[in-house]
C-alpha cells in the first residue's frame, strides 16, 4: 500500500503567520492527493483535491501543491479557525490511505 | 442540505457482529460512491471500504477483508457496513462519507458525524 508520511507531526504557529505542511508518498501518486481538516470533536472536511484544487467554499488562504511523491499544504495568514489537524489522503491506488496527520497549534 | 447520518454503533464483544447504517439526504444518492472511514480513539483517519454508485464495485482495506461487507439500498438512500468477527482494534468512530463527484473520484466531500463502535469483553 502507499504510505503517506506527514511532517511535522505538530506545528506551532502564531496567528497571522504562514504554515507549511508536508506530505510524502512512498511511491508516486501523480496528483491524486487530497487534504482534509479536522477540528476537535468534528468530522473531517475536504480542503484540497487533485493536489491543488480547492474544494467548494474553501478560502484562497489554503493552497496545495506538488505531484509524484512530494506535496505541500500552505495556509497563509493563519486565523483561529485554521488551528486543527490536517490529513493528506491518496487515491491513486487501492487501498486509499491517509497520512498520520499534522496538528497545527497556536503558538 | 446534503447530509449523511450514521447509526448502529454500540458495544460488542470480540468475535461479535454489528451492522452500521448510513442514511443520506439532499442529493441524488444513487449517483455517488460512498466510503466508510474510521478513527480509533486519539488516532488518525483510516479508510475502511468504498462502494460505487450501483453497488457493483467494492473495495476494502486489507485489515477488514473477509470480515466486513459494504452494501447499499438505493431505494432507501442507505449504505450499510456489516462487520463480523470484530476485534478490539476495530474500536473506533466510523464515518460514512460521500464521493465528491458522480462516477468515481475517491475524494470525500461530505461526512457524517460518525457512530462509535467499541469492541470489548
Amino acid at each position: 500500500e502507499v504510505v503517506l508520511t506527514q511532517s511535522p507531526a505538530t506545528l506551532s504557529v502564531s496567528p497571522g503567520e504562514r504554515a507549511t505542511l508536508s506530505c510524502r508518498a512512498s511511491q508516486s501518486v501523480g496528483t491524486n492527493l487530497a487534504w482534509y481538516q479536522q477540528k476537535p470533536g468534528r468530522s473531517p472536511s475536504l480542503l484540497i483535491y487533485g493536489a491543488s484544487v480547492r474544494a467548494t467554499g474553501i478560502p484562497a488562504s489554503f493552497s496545495g501543491s506538488g505531484s509524484g511523491t512530494e506535496f505541500t499544504l500552505t495556509i497563509s495568514s493563519l486565523q483561529s479557525e485554521g488551528f486543527a489537524v490536517y490529513y493528506c489522503q491518496q487515491y491513486n491506488k487501492w487501498p486509499i490511505t491517509f497520512g498520520q496527520g499534522t496538528r497545527l497549534d497556536i503558538k | 442540505q446534503v447530509q449523511l447520518v450514521e447509526s448502529g454503533g454500540g458495544v460488542v464483544q470480540p468475535g461479535g457482529s454489528l451492522t452500521l447504517s448510513c442514511s443520506a439526504s439532499g442529493f441524488t444518492f444513487s449517483s455517488y460512491g460512498i466510503h466508510w472511514v474510521r478513527q480509533a480513539p486519539g488516532k488518525g483517519l483510516e479508510w475502511v471500504a468504498m462502494l460505487n454508485s450501483d453497488g457493483h464495485a467494492q473495495y476494502y482495506t486489507d485489515s477488514v477483508k473477509g470480515r466486513f461487507t459494504i452494501s447499499r439500498d438505493n431505494s432507501k438512500n442507505t449504505v450499510y457496513l456489516q462487520m463480523n468477527s470484530l476485534r478490539v482494534d476495530d474500536t473506533a468512530v466510523y464515518y460514512c462519507a460521500k464521493d465528491l463527484k458522480t462516477g468515481w473520484t475517491n475524494y470525500m466531500d461530505v461526512w457524517g458525524k460518525g457512530t462509535t463502535v467499541a469492541v470489548s469483553s
